[in-house]
C-alpha cells in the first residue's frame, strides 16, 4: 500500500496566483481530511469528506479556499488567490470509519510558500 | 465546538524518565480520544487512542488515562529514548459507532529526550 499520496510536495508561487494541492487517499478509505499546519495555528482542519461528499467545511479560511473530491481516490485544495498569509504546510489524511477504530493516516504534506 | 487544551506546550526529560502529558476538553459529547506523534519534518502518525468506555490502556510503554468526568485525559510515557523526540497531539472526536465527526487536535506538546 502507498499510503495517502499528496501533490506537489513542495510549492512555492508568488501572491495572487493560483495554487491546487492534489490527494490521493488510501484504497477502501470513506474519509478524507484537509489540514493546514503552522507553527502559530497547529494543526488546523480545514474540510472533510464522507463518502465524497463535504461534511463540515467550517474549517475553511474564507472564499479563496476550495474543495473537491470528484470521486473516491482524488481531492484537490485549491487557493485562488493565494496570499503569503496562507504559507504552511498542508496535510492530506483518510481513514476508514467503522466501530471502534477512527486512525487518520497523514499524507507527507504540501510545504507551500506564497512570496 | 468542541476545544482540546493541552500541556505543557515545550517539555525535556532526561533519557530513561518518564513524561506526562495533559490534555482537557469541552464537549462532554466526545467519546474517543487518539494521540498522534509528529517527527521533525514528517506527517502526523496514530501511536494510541482510546475510547470513552475505558479508563486506561497501555501499548507497552505508553499509556493513556480517561478522566470523563473531569473532561481530560493524559499520555504517559515511560523509560524515555532519544527517539520519543517529537511533537504529540492529543485530540478528541465524537466519533459514533454508526457514524463518524471529525477530531479536533490539541496544541501539541513538544517533547525533547536528553541522552
Amino acid at each position: 500500500d502507498a499510503g495517502v499520496i499528496q501533490s506537489p510536495r513542495h510549492e512555492v508561487t508568488e501572491m495572487g496566483q493560483e495554487v491546487t494541492l492534489r490527494c490521493k487517499p488510501i484504497s477502501g478509505h470513506n474519509s478524507l481530511f484537509w489540514y493546514r499546519q503552522t507553527m502559530m495555528r497547529g494543526l488546523e482542519l480545514l474540510i472533510y469528506f464522507n463518502n465524497n461528499v463535504p461534511i463540515d467545511d467550517s474549517g475553511m479560511p474564507e472564499d479563496r479556499f476550495s474543495a473537491k473530491m470528484p470521486n473516491a481516490s482524488f481531492s484537490t485544495l485549491k487557493i485562488q488567490p493565494s496570499e503569503p498569509r496562507d504559507s504552511a504546510v498542508y496535510f492530506c489524511a483518510s481513514s476508514f470509519s467503522k466501530i471502534s477504530t477512527y486512525e487518520q493516516y497523514f499524507g507527507p504534506g504540501t510545504r507551500l510558500t506564497v512570496t | 465546538g468542541e476545544n482540546v487544551e493541552q500541556h505543557p506546550s515545550t517539555l525535556s526529560v532526561q533519557e530513561g524518565d518518564s513524561a506526562v502529558i495533559k490534555c482537557t476538553y469541552s464537549d462532554s459529547a466526545s467519546n474517543y480520544f487518539p494521540w498522534y506523534k509528529q517527527e521533525l519534518g514528517k506527517r502526523p502518525q496514530l501511536i494510541i487512542d482510546i475510547r470513552s468506555n475505558v479508563g486506561e490502556k497501555k501499548d507497552q510503554r505508553i499509556a493513556v488515562t480517561l478522566n470523563k468526568t473531569a473532561k481530560h485525559f493524559s499520555l504517559h510515557i515511560t523509560e524515555t529514548q532519544p527517539e520519543d523526540s517529537a511533537v504529540y497531539f492529543c485530540a478528541a472526536s465524537r466519533g459514533g459507532e454508526t457514524s463518524y465527526d471529525k477530531v479536533i487536535f490539541g496544541p501539541g506538546t513538544s517533547l525533547s529526550v536528553i541522552p
